[in-house]
This record gives C-alpha cells, structure tokens and sequence, in this order.
C-alpha cells in the first residue's frame, strides 16, 4: 500500500491529557498537510509542510497544537491538554510539488479523537 | 463569507441513474483549482476529479465530468450510471493560488444511491 497511512485510527482519551497521532504521506511527495473534520463538516485546514518546513498555521491551530516533521517525511501532530471540544477527525493529506499532479492532495485515513 | 457552497445536504438517486451534485464557489483570484472528493462511511476522503481554473474543457474521470462553468462560478459534478457504492459524502474544495495550498471545502452533500 503506497497511499497516505495514519496511526492510530482511533484515540479515546480523558480531558486534560496529550495525544500525539503520526501521518506517513505518500513517498516522494513534499508537501504534507493537516485538517480536523467535525461530525457533518468539511475537512478545516490546520497547518501545511513544505519538506520539514511548517509554511502556514490556521488560527484554529491553537497553542495546544505543535506538527512537526523533522525529516521532511513523516510529521506528527500533538495535541496538549486536550478538551472536549478537540474531538474530531485529524486528517492528514500529502501531495507533490511540480508536475502536472502538483495540485492534487491524497488523503490518509483519518485520526478519530474522543476526547472524554 | 462562505467560499465554497454546497445547496444540496442529501440527495437520492436511482441505481443505474445520472446524477449531478451542485457545487458555488467564491474567489477573486484569477488562478485557482476545484476539486471533487468522496467520503463514504469508513472515513477516508478520496480524490475524484480535478479542475483548474484555465483549462479550455470539462474535466473527466470515468463515470465522474465535472461541468464548470467559470462566469457563474460553478463548478458540478455529474456521476453518470449511479452505483450503489457511490453512497457516500461528496466534498467540493477549492484552492486559490494566493493562499498558498489550503484547500477550503464545502459542507458536503450525502448521497443514496437507491437499487
């Protein structure tokens, strides 16, 4: 399987504690992104890479939220002292840069938190 | 102001039948892309279709055309021969190049296909 991976798929956790969920975009592509999905919504952006360089913070990226992507591969997104409202789907999304499919994002599987 | 707007929270459809999702966008930027994307129960959002905002002609993709229509600033998908695995959440997004790659998606329509 070559596609977009997150782990895990499922998070229940209680109120105050922290979450880290991990996204494996696709081999080869640079660019990686984030979006949260509440119940009946589209996916909301949160932050975007560039290889290990973080281009761009929503303001719903609150204090609490840190990605990283150390190596320009993989990224993790954390999740600090989290509140009942952080409950969502985190989806993770990569695409190439260049190239006629430069516009394209392929979405990963998807991040359930329940945040009890 | 909403960028991306889907009139249609659920629509029915016969197996068999064609069906169009409808799908107002709202930009000021001259260069941008339109996206079409599925996302049934399981959670995953797959990508069907594609379309910039300088391409001459209709994009297509199987059973999945896009009718874009630049001056009303629309841009509707059409499943031709409905299946039952087509039930699912459709997503219209868009990206405008001066907002780097965000992406901005719109409310979603659910669709039944009906056998």
């Amino acid at each position: 399987d070559t596609g977009v991976s997150q782990n895990p798929r499922h998070k229940i956790t209680k109120r105050g504690q922290n979450v880290t969920f991990r996204c494996d975009p696709i081999s080869e592509h640079n660019r990686l992104y984030w979006y949260r999905q509440t119940l009946g919504q589209g996916p909301e952006f949160l932050t975007y890479f560039q290889n290990e360089a973080q281009l761009e913070k929503s303001r719903l990226l609150s204090d609490r939220f840190s990605a990283e992507r150390p190596k320009g591969s993989f990224s993790t997104l954390e999740i600090q002292r989290t509140e009942q409202g952080d409950s969502a789907m985190y989806l993770c999304a990569s695409s190439p840069s260049g190239g006629a499919d430069t516009d394209t994002q392929y979405f990963g599987p998807g991040t359930r938190l329940t945040v009890l | 102001a909403q960028k991306i707007t889907q009139t249609q929270p659920g629509m029915f459809v016969q197996e068999k039948e064609a069906v169009t999702l409808d799908c107002t966008y709202d930009t000021s930027d001259p260069s941008y892309g339109l996206f079409w994307y599925k996302q049934p129960s399981s959670g995953e959002m797959i990508f069907l279709i594609y379309q910039g905002s300088y391409d001459q002609q209709n994009a297509t993709e199987g059973r999945y055309s896009l009718n874009f229509q630049k001056a009303r600033k629309s841009a509707n998908l059409v499943i031709s021969a409905s299946q039952l695995g087509d039930s699912a959440m459709y997503f219209c997004a868009m990206r405008e190049m001066v907002e780097d790659d965000k992406v901005i998606f719109g409310p979603g329509t659910s669709l039944s296909v009906i056998p």
